[in-house]
């Protein structure tokens, strides 16, 4: 079976632009989550979806992130303007409806803000 | 604030030996606990978790140790591996449904030596 899967393994760009990270959920799973890996901070939650609606997005900077899922196969997380202190590794998770259902991760996006 | 706090950054442990690794926590809310391992270039797998209702859940040559009073989790890894090199993220969640927000922690890079 395939697991999440990310889109662009590795992205840089100039601050100002705007990025789009892409990420394909394991099929049947109702749970989306956003996290994003800095040294500093370790994994934090930056959003979560649960069948295509956001649940919460309190981790969010909602001036400039944005995070849709137009359908229950594909989510994106867009950056404008993007920020140096946007860079970090971003990662996609789903899991399924349930107890102790644990989050299967994605391998990440690397994201560089020049 | 960091809720979940995983001290040392850094473990070297020899191959055959126990690693241990420590993570506390500050929120006494929190009611279930995870660990998760990653390889570089990797996302996180879910490797072992345990409610609060109980002090030690065992996995193969994974066990978890929960002591509530001291707000302190620890993972045993006997014997540790070569393979067994990897990140390991301490988890917390108030709850454990899949809507359950997962608080992490910073992180520990444990190094097996032969």
């Amino acid at each position: 079976d395939a697991g999440v899967i990310q889109s662009p393994r590795h992205e840089v760009t100039e601050m100002g632009q705007e990025v789009t990270l892409r990420c394909k959920p394991i099929s049947g799973h109702d749970y989306l989550f956003w996290y994003r890996q800095t040294m500093m901070q370790g994994l934090e939650l930056l959003v979560y979806f649960n069948n295509k609606a956001v649940m919460d997005d309190s981790g969010m900077p909602k001036d400039r992130f944005s995070a849709k899922m137009p359908n229950a196969s594909f989510s994106t997380l867009k950056i404008q303007p993007s920020e140096p202190r946007d860079s970090a590794v971003y990662f996609c998770a789903s899991s399924s409806q349930g107890r102790g259902q644990p989050q299967h991760f994605g391998d990440g996006t690397r994201l560089s803000i020049l | 604030d960091q809720q979940v706090k995983q001290n040392s950054p850094s473990l070297s442990v020899q191959e055959g030996r126990i690693s241990i690794l420590n993570c506390d926590y500050t929120n006494s809310m929190f009611d279930y606990f995870l660990w998760y391992k990653k390889y570089p270039a990797e996302g996180p797998t879910f490797l072992i978790s345990i409610s609060s209702i109980k002090d030690k859940n065992e996995d193969g040559r994974f066990t978890v140790f929960l002591n509530k009073s001291a707000k302190h989790l620890s993972l045993h890894i006997v014997p540790s591996q070569p393979g067994d090199s990897a990140v390991y993220f301490c988890a917390a969640s108030v709850g454990y449904s899949s809507a359950s927000k997962i608080i992490f922690g910073s992180g520990t890079r444990l190094s097996i030596r032969p």
